[in-house]
């Protein structure tokens, strides 16, 4: 079975900061990728998802992720992060019709 | 359009009670899904079914059942709760890979 691994449980930056949080996953077939976003009191939204093609995705609100396959990580990135992008952002994997999550990342920008 | 929709919101148990979760979409989607939300943990898989009729378990299904008699509805059933159930659990569909969540449902037993 698939894990899906985030290294940084709790993140804090300063607004315009940049942002990178790690994820990373075993599982040795092809995979689709996908970061989700928990906004406080809210379910999760779909940030960008990875099929296939260029490897450096682009989603909304200014996030890209970028697919290292020799590294078995799809890393989420924003150059200059905003307060209202305090949330809990999971990445998750998806191996035949089973999506596994990682165990999130607690971010907090402080204004 | 209400996507997906979860009854109820919140539940309180007490050990050894039963109850069941219901989750209804509007989509038509044929991929539904059971997950649980622990602090830390993200969300783990219970249970999901790729269309009417069909369920396999996920990643933590022991103390759950489900149910996919229609296409529009999986019901997710405790039968007999015990507190390490304690969770937020949430539903959600799929189309194109991607996840459609309902909005949790609180459940604590005590």
């Amino acid at each position: 079975a698939q894990s899906v691994s985030q290294h940084n449980h709790h993140v804090i930056l300063s607004e315009a900061a940049s942002l990178e949080l790690g994820c990373n996953y075993s599982y040795g077939g092809t995979v689709n990728l996908f970061w989700y976003v928990q906004y406080p009191g809210q379910h999760l939204q779909l940030l960008l998802k990875y099929f296939s093609g260029d490897p450096l995705v682009k989603g909304i609100k200014g996030f890209e992720a970028e697919f290292i396959k020799s590294k078995f990580s799809f890393n989420l990135r924003k150059p200059s992060v905003q307060w209202s992008d305090t949330a809990e952002y999971f990445c998750a994997v998806e191996a035949g019709n089973m999506l596994t999550f990682g165990g999130g990342t607690r971010l907090m920008v402080k204004p | 359009n209400a996507g997906v929709t979860q009854t109820p919101k919140f539940r309180v148990l007490k050990t050894g009670q039963s109850m069941t979760l219901l989750c209804a979409q509007d989509m038509n989607h044929e991929y539904m899904y059971w997950y649980r939300q622990d602090p830390g943990m993200g969300l783990r898989l219970i249970h999901y079914s790729v269309g009417e009729g069909t369920t396999a378990k996920g990643e933590v299904p022991d103390g759950y059942n489900v149910s996919r008699l229609k296409k529009q509805n999986f019901l997710l059933g405790l039968e007999s709760a015990a507190p390490s159930q304690t969770s937020v659990y949430f539903c959600a569909s799929r189309l194109n890979g991607e996840l459609f969540f309902g909005e949790g449902s609180r459940l604590t037993v005590l």
